[in-house]
């Protein structure tokens, strides 16, 4: 079974600019969620999907938005892009939503670098 | 709120040497404890986890007891291989509305052939 895809790997914009990052989780897997890994901060939850709602949102400003699709796709899009948005960007799917004993599997992420 | 404890690294070892990295948590209910490691450059791979107490995870070696009275789920291996270089994460994921993993800040494990 094919693993969570993220794209693209790299990334590089510039201030100001918007920036779209899709993930395609495990097949049957419904439950789709996004974090931010950075050096200072560590690993920090964005959003989570399932059944194409956001059940859950972290601690991030409006510039932070994600939608799913039908097909559970995931994508997450950042406007108005600042140098502190550099970071890796990790998808995580699961079959379930809520359930505290599902696991996560995560996807190789997305480095983006902001300059 | 949820919040998880990692020891201060980085940690350098020699092959063949014993490993624990300490985890301690906070957090209401009854949440599931899981460890993860990433690879240069790469994303997080599920190490092992727990989901109740006293519940023991093992996967390549490597063991961790969800202990509920001490609030703890230290990582041990008996053998450590250069192959293991990474870093660890110690992590829970609670129930309901707030089931997103919440993370310790990660442990850097350096094993000297």
């Amino acid at each position: 079974k094919a693993g969570v895809t993220q794209t693209p790997r790299y990334l590089i914009k510039t201030r100001g600019q918007q920036v779209t990052l899709s993930c395609s989780p495990i097949s049957g897997h419904r439950s789709v969620s996004w974090y931010q890994q950075t050096p200072g901060q560590g690993l920090q939850f964005l959003f989570e999907y399932f059944s194409e709602t956001q059940r859950n949102k972290g601690n991030f400003p409006g510039r932070f938005s994600g939608r799913q699709f039908s097909n559970s796709r995931s994508e997450m899009n950042v406007s108005t892009l600042e140098l502190g948005d550099s970071a890796l960007y990790l998808c995580a799917s699961s079959f379930l939503a809520g359930g505290s004993q599902e696991t996560q599997y995560f996807g190789p992420g997305t480095r983006l670098l902001v300059l | 709120g949820d919040s998880v404890t990692q020891m201060e690294g980085p940690v350098t070892l020699s092959e063949e040497a014993f490993l624990t990295i300490n985890c301690t948590y906070t957090a209401t209910g009854y949440p599931s404890l899981f460890w993860y490691v990433q690879y240069p450059g790469e994303g997080l791979q599920l190490l092992l986890k727990a989901t109740k107490a006293d519940d023991k995870g093992s996967n390549k070696g490597f063991e961790a007891t969800y202990r509920k009275e001490t609030t703890s789920f230290h990582l041990e291996k008996g053998s450590v291989q250069v192959s293991d270089s990474a870093v660890y994460f110690c992590a829970l994921r609670n129930t309901g509305a707030n089931s997103k993993l919440t993370f310790g800040k990660g442990i850097t494990l350096s094993v000297r052939p």
